[in-house]
């Protein structure tokens, strides 16, 4: 059965205050591990994509990066804004088209 | 280009009643998944449609639970006879591809009372 967890469960940041969040993960085959990000009543947003391990990818202050075990969401010097919850979640060779998702870091970045 | 679009976003059914959940996918996309957020807990996948055909429907629950997407028109997610544990936030996404990234829409917040 394929598996995602994610730590912490919440952290709290200053604004300016550069950190990462961390999703674990166990599948058999990974095809794709995705970071989506969460504001409240709202639907996941796509943030990125990653396919094999040592890829990485970058959006404004985010990073994401992917080894076999794991993937890091790297965030460099957040604004208040950058503040909801963010997902990860996987995709395997044997689940099809689903995604498994994680429970999600609910990042708060206070002014 | 629109994005997916669900509706309604909110839907407040008796206990019994029956609940249809619409979803129009991305212009383009042909691939429609719906996952069910319950309070507190994670996005869970019910079901994955093309059009006219279900995929894999190994997260739907066995009973009172069901999901079509026809030739033409939207997605449909309904749920028989409803009871309070259905309460949650249903999403619905989208994509090109099997391998493609999955964009979500706004959800439908189902309250059953």
């Amino acid at each position: 059965e394929d598996q995602v967890t994610q730590s912490p469960e919440a952290l709290r940041l200053q604004e300016g205050e550069s950190s990462s969040l961390n999703c674990s993960y166990t599948v058999s085959g990974l095809r794709g591990l995705f970071w989506y990000r969460q504001d409240p009543g709202k639907g996941p947003e796509f943030l990125f994509t990653l396919y094999s391990a040592g890829e990485e990818k970058e959006k404004e202050r985010l990073k994401a990066t992917l080894t076999k075990k794991e993937s890091f969401l790297h965030i460099t010097a957040p604004k208040p804004e950058d503040s909801a919850t963010y997902l990860c979640a996987v995709q395997a060779g044997t689940s099809g088209s689903r995604l498994t998702f994680g429970e999600g870091t609910q990042l708060t970045v206070n002014p | 280009n629109a994005g997916v679009m669900q509706n309604p976003r909110h839907l407040v059914r008796r206990r019994g009643q029956e609940a249809r959940l619409r979803c129009s996918p991305m212009k383009g996309h042909s691939h429609v998944y719906w996952y069910r957020q319950l309070p507190e807990e994670g996005l869970k996948f019910m079901v994955y449609l093309q059009k006219e055909n279900i995929i894999d429907e190994s997260g739907m629950p066995k009973e009172r639970f069901s999901a079509e997407f026809p030739k033409e028109g939207p997605s449909i997610l309904r749920i028989q006879q409803v009871v309070r544990g259905d309460s949650a936030a249903y999403f619905c996404a989208s994509s090109s591809s099997e391998r493609t990234e999955a964009f979500f829409g706004q959800g439908t917040r189902l309250t059953v009372v």
